[in-house]
């Protein structure tokens, strides 16, 4: 099956600090990653959906400037959190899906567990 | 505006049959998932149902009754491993999935 990484699993930063989490699909070539954001006891949020070599599309309420995200290829979504503060300390789970599906199932990464101290 | 229910949790004893509903109200649709967290995980997928129906696959099946906004998962000969989150997901006409919360499932010996 499709298989999607994610790096790194946990971070710990001080407030005001910027951090970068990788999403890789490994064995096949994504045509669109999803980043979701989920807080303890709460379902999945999606933040944004990037296509390869075009803008994100940000949901309404997430802040752009705030949470950087670049697909650079088709293997390859990174997100930054920038200025991160501790409101941001979060479960973040990027995905993906082939495309060629009818029914464009996603592929889960298995989540980087941030915490802004 | 779009709406998933589903129970927030349910309890239920090892080897015996659970049935975790979730109804939607979705403008347009394209199908529905469910898919099954584990705490600290991310969710892994279970079943996708676009036509009316029973879909079974091994101890889990998959009902949709699009008429009714309606889906069923049905876990059979439940294991203390199933305790998770079950989070159902419905396709909207924009091809973007609508959560719901999720419905945790405590497995007692």
């Amino acid at each position: 099956g499709a298989v999607v990484s994610q790096h790194p699993s946990r971070v710990i930063c001080k407030s005001g600090t910027s951090v970068k989490i990788e999403c890789r699909s490994l064995d096949f070539q994504a045509t669109t990653m999803f980043w979701y954001r989920q807080f303890p006891k709460q379902s999945l949020m999606l933040m944004a959906t990037s296509n390869e070599g075009s803008k994100a599309t940000y949901e309404q309420g997430v802040e752009k400037d705030k949470f950087l995200i670049n697909h650079a290829s088709l293997t390859l979504s990174t997100l930054t959190v920038t200025s991160a503060h501790p409101e941001d300390s979060s479960f973040y789970i990027c995905s993906a899906n082939t495309g060629r599906d009818s029914y464009n199932e996603q592929f889960f990464g298995p989540g980087t567990r941030l915490t802004v101290l | 505006g779009q709406n998933i229910d589903q129970p927030t949790e349910m309890t239920a004893t090892e080897g015996a049959i659970v049935q975790i509903n979730c109804t939607y109200q979705t403008s347009g649709f394209n199908g529905l998932f469910w898919y099954q967290q584990h705490a600290g995980e991310a969710p892994t997928f279970l079943s996708y149902n676009v036509l009316d129906g029973l879909e079974e696959k091994g101890r889990f099946s998959s009902f949709l009754s699009r008429s009714k906004g309606y889906s069923y998962l049905l876990l059979k000969e439940l294991q203390m491993k199933d305790s998770a989150s079950y989070l159902c997901a419905v396709l909207d006409s924009n091809y973007q999935l609508i959560w719901g919360a999720g419905t945790k499932l405590i497995i007692k010996p």
